[in-house]
């Protein structure tokens, strides 16, 4: 398939090592958050959602902490598989907004 | 699958030509929003429309357009073509009730302008 963004920042784990992906996002009245999950070919796919009133958030292998101080927001994936090889992207929205969407990491897992 | 369709999944035209892109939003989602994906770029909000009406517009250029129907799908319509709106075009609905809620994303429209 198709590469995403030939230009984006990649984080190379190994083969069933914890993954942190890092997101700074722009609008301090951004209430709510998405990571994506967007394979080569494929449209995104949502991973998991947090919103404005909580800091940590957790789903099946993956953890989403929202930092509003600073504006970061992070993707922690425990036990790194191949099929975690993707390119992740964090949106984040304000009621009634589209969804602006960051540059994206590419994830690589290494066997 | 995400529920949400969009055809037709490639699309090859020449540069000044006219395209339309179809999508079908999940059912029961109110909104439908479009965004382009270029190789050197990552998701470009496009333009949101929330029951037929539009509901906040990005950088899309004067010849792109788009509507949603009264059955909610929605069509954008890509116009005099440029070699530069070779893209991925994606379409994502959401937004049932009151509450921001995700998007789902359909797998894109491929368009190549030759």
């Amino acid at each position: 398939g198709e590469s995403v963004g030939l230009h984006l920042p990649t984080l190379s784990v190994q083969e069933g090592d914890n993954s942190i992906i890092n997101c700074a996002y722009s609008n301090s009245a951004s209430d709510y958050f998405i990571w994506y999950k967007q394979e080569s070919g494929k449209g995104p796919q949502f991973i998991i959602d947090i919103r404005s009133n909580m800091d940590k958030r957790q789903g099946q292998r993956v953890t989403v902490l929202l930092n509003k101080t600073v504006k970061h927001l992070s993707l922690q994936i425990a036990a790194t598989q191949p099929g975690d090889s993707a390119v992740y992207f964090c949106a984040e929205n304000t009621y009634g907004q589209n969804f602006v969407f960051g540059p994206g990491t590419r994830l690589s897992v290494l066997p | 699958d995400s529920g949400v369709t969009q055809t037709p999944k490639h699309l090859i035209t020449a540069t000044g030509q006219r395209v339309t892109l179809r999508c079908s939003p999940r059912s029961g989602d109110l909104s439908v929003y479009w965004y382009q994906q270029s190789l050197d770029q990552g998701l470009q909000f496009l333009i949101q429309y929330y029951n037929g009406e539009e509901r906040a517009k990005g950088n899309i250029l004067e010849r792109f357009s788009a509507q949603q129907f009264p059955d909610l799908h929605s069509e954008l319509n890509l116009s005099s073509l440029e070699l530069g709106d070779s893209a991925l075009y994606f379409c994502a609905s959401g937004g049932v009730g009151l509450m921001n809620t995700e998007a789902f994303f359909g797998q894109g429209t491929r368009l190549t302008v030759v």
